[in-house]
């Protein structure tokens, strides 16, 4: 089976620093992937971890420990723009090689 | 380059009806998934098309089914709607079948059955 797990909301202010965190339970998937969706808009892009560790683009960050089947999304110098939807995804080898998404994590940047 | 298009954008149909909802991939793109989401229920994976041959299938029921064409554009279908098929169906591509774990979105469908 498959599970991802996220915070539903996380709030902080413009500037801030900000880390999305992503577990689950599946024993077999290539890598970890983040996206970003807007209200009433497409899921896009933002980074993946094929291996364990720290990849960096910009202001975000994804970090991911296949040992401690957990993996997050920091994001820096926070601005209003960055208020969206951010959803870890992962295609489970166990599932078909399928993407199966977490539930989301609702991030509200203040001013 | 284009990206993902989708048609139509909004649509309003009567449970019993059936839908068909239309994806272009990205140029070059061939494979194709198709995803709902629904705020409770959250995106989830629908199937995926490669070359015209379906090759995974998610947890839905068969009134969900779907096709890609020689060029890659894909179709998918809802028959006998329900109330609970209300949702947001975005449809994905990428460059090639399991391309890595990046793929690209349309802006998706907002289906509601009344």
């Amino acid at each position: 089976g498959q599970s991802l797990e996220q915070p539903s909301e996380v709030t902080a202010v413009e500037g801030a620093i900000v880390q999305i965190n992503c577990t689950y339970q599946t024993s077999g998937f290539y890598g970890l992937s983040w996206y970003q969706q807007h209200d009433g808009g497409a899921p896009t892009f933002l980074s993946y971890n094929a291996l364990d560790g720290l990849e960096e683009t910009g202001r975000f960050s994804s970090f991911l420990s296949r040992s401690d089947s957990y993996g997050y999304l920091l994001l820096q110098e926070l601005q209003m723009k960055d208020s969206a939807s951010y959803f870890c995804a992962v295609r489970d080898l166990n599932y078909g090689q399928n993407f199966v998404f977490g539930p989301g994590t609702r991030l509200s940047v203040l001013p | 380059k284009a990206g993902v298009t989708q048609t139509p954008r909004y649509l309003i149909k009567t449970r019993g009806q059936q839908v068909t909802l239309s994806c272009s991939p990205i140029s070059g793109h061939r494979s194709v998934s198709w995803y709902q989401q629904t705020p409770g229920q959250g995106l989830q994976f629908l199937f995926e098309y490669f070359s015209e041959t379906q090759r995974n299938k998610g947890n839905f029921p068969g009134r969900f089914s779907g096709r890609q064409f020689s060029n890659s554009r894909s179709e998918m279908n809802v028959s006998t709607l329900e109330l609970g098929d209300s949702a947001l169906y975005l449809c994905a591509s990428s460059l090639v079948e399991g391309s890595g774990n990046t793929i690209y979105f349309g802006e998706g469908s907002w289906l509601t059955v009344v």
